[in-house]
């Protein structure tokens, strides 16, 4: 299993550029999730979805959306780049009986 | 929403020394996991404990739940042991299934 993989890996946006951030996963796992970690910070989580089709928001959402039409893939989209979301963004997953996450290597975003 | 604590928040050893960090939660929790993000800032699960000890190699963990408490053992530390140390837990009355991450340790090994 490859697990959780994230693309692009290191990205530079300019203000009001729009991308989207791909994950995907190869355990089967219903649960997954997006987080941001700001320099020096622990991780804010963005979106969650319970499996395909459900989605719902997180602690931090604003400038963000996310769709979740596979199991696998679960793509975070940026519409407005801001500077204020210059930030590593990680996936997880979660699946089966456990609690456990399993996060991706990140994508580290720039925004000028 | 649950508070998680961790300390020291900045930690200096020399190589072969043992440490011990702390991450106090003040909620009951469904998932305990202890992470290393190494300095290229990937994540690295190094255990899920929600109760319990376990044991990996020269690391090992103990989980007081009805304390509400964590502690990471890091015994005879390595030059590659540097980075930060988050606990994370996700509380058990919570239907987001998220989970929330404390500050970090910062560890720094010298040779």
């Amino acid at each position: 299993n490859a697990g959780v993989t994230q693309t692009p890996k290191f990205r530079i946006l300019k203000i009001g550029q729009s991308m989207t951030l791909q994950c995907t996963q190869d355990m089967n796992h219903n649960y997954m999730y997006w987080y941001r970690q700001d320099p020096g910070m622990g991780l804010k989580l963005i979106y969650y979805s319970v499996g395909a089709g459900i989605t719902d928001k997180g602690e931090v959402p604003n400038g963000y959306n996310v769709s979740r039409s596979t199991t696998e893939d679960f793509p975070l989209r940026l519409e407005l780049a801001a500077p204020s979301q210059t930030s590593v963004y990680f996936c997880a997953s979660r699946g089966g009986q456990r609690y456990e996450q399993y996060f991706g290597p990140g994508t580290r975003l720039t925004v000028t | 929403g649950i508070q998680v604590e961790q300390s020291p928040p900045d930690l200096i050893l020399q190589e072969g020394a043992n440490s011990t960090l702390r991450c106090n939660f003040s909620d009951s929790v469904n998932n305990l996991q202890w992470f290393h993000q190494n300095p290229w800032g990937q994540l690295i699960n190094l255990f899920y404990i929600p109760s319990g000890t376990k044991q990996n190699g020269r690391l090992s963990a103990t989980t007081v739940a009805t304390e509400r408490y964590s502690l990471l053992y890091i015994s005879s530390s390595q030059t590659t042991d540097s980075g930060v140390y988050f606990c994370a837990v996700e509380p058990r009355y919570n239907a987001g299934n998220m989970l929330t991450f404390g500050g970090g340790t910062r560890l720094m090994v010298k040779p």
